[in-house]
């Protein structure tokens, strides 16, 4: 059965760096891995999104070894709005088909 | 506000009832996708369309049923339903998306309680 898996909750510190790892052993050829944090009440929002080795924007790096089974977001300096859900998402093989699959999610919680 | 919008916010329901989720994009994007989240369970995507021709249905009980008459609008009609079906239900927008590429656009979700 194929599995994105995520850690269900870290706490964190204001202005530490946080780093999030997706497993993904089964991922498809070719396909990118994508980020998205979500707050209550509200759809996931876009955070980055990569294909291999490192990418990163003005919010945070993704990291992604070469073996592509799995990858990490890191948030540097976090801030009390940064709590949220935080999901990969990723085409996985389940059987011959290719899903497209969300991570458990992260429940990030950012102390003071 | 992130260019996709969906009504109902909220929309409860008896099991016998007929009702229709309605999703609408302003990107000019040309896929629209259906999730459920549950309280237990992680996002899970129901249907996928793209150029309006559904490409993706993940063994999705016929007792929801999509409909997308353009790159703009998406329905989820619901009839029958069960109250394990009780979730929040969001769309999605992108640019034909291949192989997870594009950016997904989400909205802010229907919640739906079935009774």
């Amino acid at each position: 059965l194929a599995k994105t898996t995520q850690p269900i909750s870290m706490d964190s510190y204001e202005g530490q760096e946080v780093n999030i790892t997706c497993s993904h052993n089964n991922i498809a050829t070719n396909d990118y891995i994508t980020w998205y944090q979500q707050f209550p009440s509200q759809g996931p929002r876009f955070i980055i999104q990569g294909y291999k080795t490192k990418v990163t924007n003005e919010v945070a790096s993704l990291f992604i070894p070469a073996d592509r089974k799995s990858s990490t977001l890191s948030l540097p300096r976090v801030s009390l709005s940064d709590t949220a859900v935080y999901y990969c998402l990723v085409g996985v093989y389940s059987g011959s088909a290719r899903q497209l699959t969300f991570g458990s999610g992260t429940q990030l919680t950012v102390l003071p | 506000e992130t260019g996709v919008t969906q009504t109902p916010r909220h929309l409860v329901m008896g099991m016998t009832n007929k009702k229709s989720l309605k999703c609408e994009q302003h990107l000019g994007h040309n896929a629209m996708y259906w999730y459920k989240q549950s309280a237990k369970k992680p996002l899970e995507l129901m249907f996928v369309y793209n150029f309006k021709e559904q490409t993706e249905n993940n063994s999705v009980p016929s007792r929801f049923s999509p409909e997308c008459p353009n790159s703009s609008h998406l329905f989820l009609h619901l009839h029958t339903l069960q109250p394990e079906d009780s979730a929040l239900y969001l769309c999605a927008s992108s640019l034909q998306g291949d192989r997870g590429r594009n950016e997904q656009y989400f909205g802010p979700g229907t919640r739906l309680t079935v009774t």
